[in-house]
């Protein structure tokens, strides 16, 4: 139990377009979800935490009209990169809350060219 | 930001040794997490020890918690090369669903 899958697995973009990427918990309901972003051989940076239903909150530093994020239901977050451009090529990890636990998709990475 | 310590950043042993890795903390803290990512995918859950537990098992996973020193240490026995992975360390100060601060992570490499 606790899967959760994260799509596109990867995408390659030109600059200046917006790119969606989608978490979704496959077999429990996830009232919180988190994004994070990682570079490479370095820990994760947490962007923000998504609840159910309510705006997200965004870690100090992000962008929130830049990464749009939007939890319409207990099992789906989506992320939206808009207005892409290079220095946002990087991997994007999603997790979704379980009582402490969170539980991680496979990522996505992004290239923006 | 990032409280979790791991020490050492990378560790290469022979396969069938035992791995220690060690985090380091800096505030108060409800629960200590370990997990496991293999190279260029999500993160696996590994194990939690709660605040007020000192030790853990879980299959060849043995974790230790020191409040007092806001350290943890994570022993992984009779290693295999599918144990080569990055770790981290993650804490969380509420309990719950909650953000949780990750440490910088530690490589492992299991040569067979």
């Amino acid at each position: 139990g606790a899967v959760v899958s994260q799509h596109p697995s990867w995408v390659i973009c030109k600059s200046g377009t917006s790119v969606k990427i989608e978490c979704r918990s496959l077999d429990f309901q996830a009232t919180t979800m988190f994004w994070y972003r990682q570079f490479p051989k370095q820990s994760l940076m947490l962007m923000a935490t998504s609840n159910e239903g309510s705006k997200a909150t965004y870690e100090q530093g992000v962008e929130k009209d830049k990464f749009l994020i939007n939890h319409a239901s207990l099992t789906l977050s989506t992320l939206t990169v808009t207005s892409a451009h290079p220095e946002d090529s990087s991997f994007y990890i999603c997790s979704a809350g379980r009582w402490e636990t969170q539980y991680f998709g496979p990522g996505t990475r992004l290239l923006v060219l | 930001s990032q409280q979790g310590e791991e020490d050492p950043q990378a560790l290469s042993i022979q396969e069938g040794e035992n791995a220690t890795m060690n985090c380091s903390y800096k505030t108060s803290i409800n629960n200590l997490q370990w997990y496991r990512q293999n190279s260029g995918r999500g993160l696996v859950h590994l194990i939690l020890i709660r605040s007020n537990e000192r030790e853990k098992h879980s299959g060849r996973l043995r974790v230790t918690l020191d409040t007092s020193k806001k350290s943890s240490s994570l022993l992984i026995t009779a290693s295999r090369a599918a144990d080569t992975a990055s770790y981290f360390c993650a804490t969380g100060r509420q309990g719950g669903s909650e953000k949780l601060v990750f440490g910088k992570g530690m490589k492992l490499t299991v040569n067979p």
